[in-house]
């Protein structure tokens, strides 16, 4: 009964595929996330959406895509990977759309994406 | 977007208290103060939230002096499992969102 669960835990692919990252959460959360955490441990915003809908898009090349089938998925695909692509991509989400005053975020356990 | 500093990283015992400080000199009036906490190889975890004056909870407490310009996280009686990155977050909105540098918290026995 994870609240927050993403597939899969570990990535290993070659240059230049293509590979997607799967989120679903069981908390009836209106917004889910992706960040990216980088080998110096920042944790950076990459995409947010409300009920399906994308009320975040940070500053990602656009070979990093998003979908959310519904509400409880979001749902990471990214084309043509590359070396500089290797982190630990989180989910999370929250109860409340943003802009809000007090967001507090659920995350997922982490998808370790290593990419030769 | 309030900035936040912290320390990089602190040293405790178990049993001891420990006090993480986060400054954040231009908090604006609508913003709350999030602590996280993240072990290795797992995603960051809410453990307090505040906006003035103190809040417990049972993991922690938090500090916050009428200036609002700074916060102190508090563990109580530390063991080895404390070990970890922990966040401050200020701001409001979209900001809430923005994590920092965080401090690495190494509890030894």
């Amino acid at each position: 009964d994870t609240a927050v669960s993403q597939t899969p835990k570990y990535l290993v692919t070659q240059m230049g595929n293509d590979k997607s990252i799967k989120c679903e959460q069981n908390l009836g959360h209106d917004t889910m996330y992706w960040y990216k955490q980088d080998s110096k441990k920042f944790l950076k915003i990459m995409f947010s959406y409300n009920n399906k809908e994308l009320i975040i898009n940070e500053t990602v090349p656009n070979r990093f895509s998003p979908k959310s089938p519904d509400k409880a998925h979001l749902n990471l695909h990214i084309n043509s990977l590359e070396l500089g692509d290797s982190a630990v991509y989180f989910c999370a989400s929250s109860q409340n759309r943003g802009p809000s005053t007090n967001e507090k975020l659920f995350f997922g356990s982490g998808t370790q994406l290593s990419v030769l | 977007l309030a900035k936040t500093t912290q320390p990089i990283s602190m040293d405790s015992y178990e049993g001891q208290e420990v006090n993480i400080t986060c400054s954040h000199n231009n908090i604006a009036t609508n913003d709350y103060i999030t602590w996280y906490q993240q072990f290795p190889s797992q995603g960051p975890r809410f453990i307090i939230q505040g906006y003035k004056t103190k809040v417990t909870n049972e993991v922690a407490s938090l500090f916050i002096p009428a200036d609002r310009k700074s916060s102190t996280l508090s563990l109580p009686r530390v063991s080895l499992s404390d070990t970890a990155v922990y966040y401050c977050l200020v701001g409001g909105g979209y900001s809430t969102l923005t994590f920092g540098k965080g401090t690495m918290l190494l509890v030894s026995p």
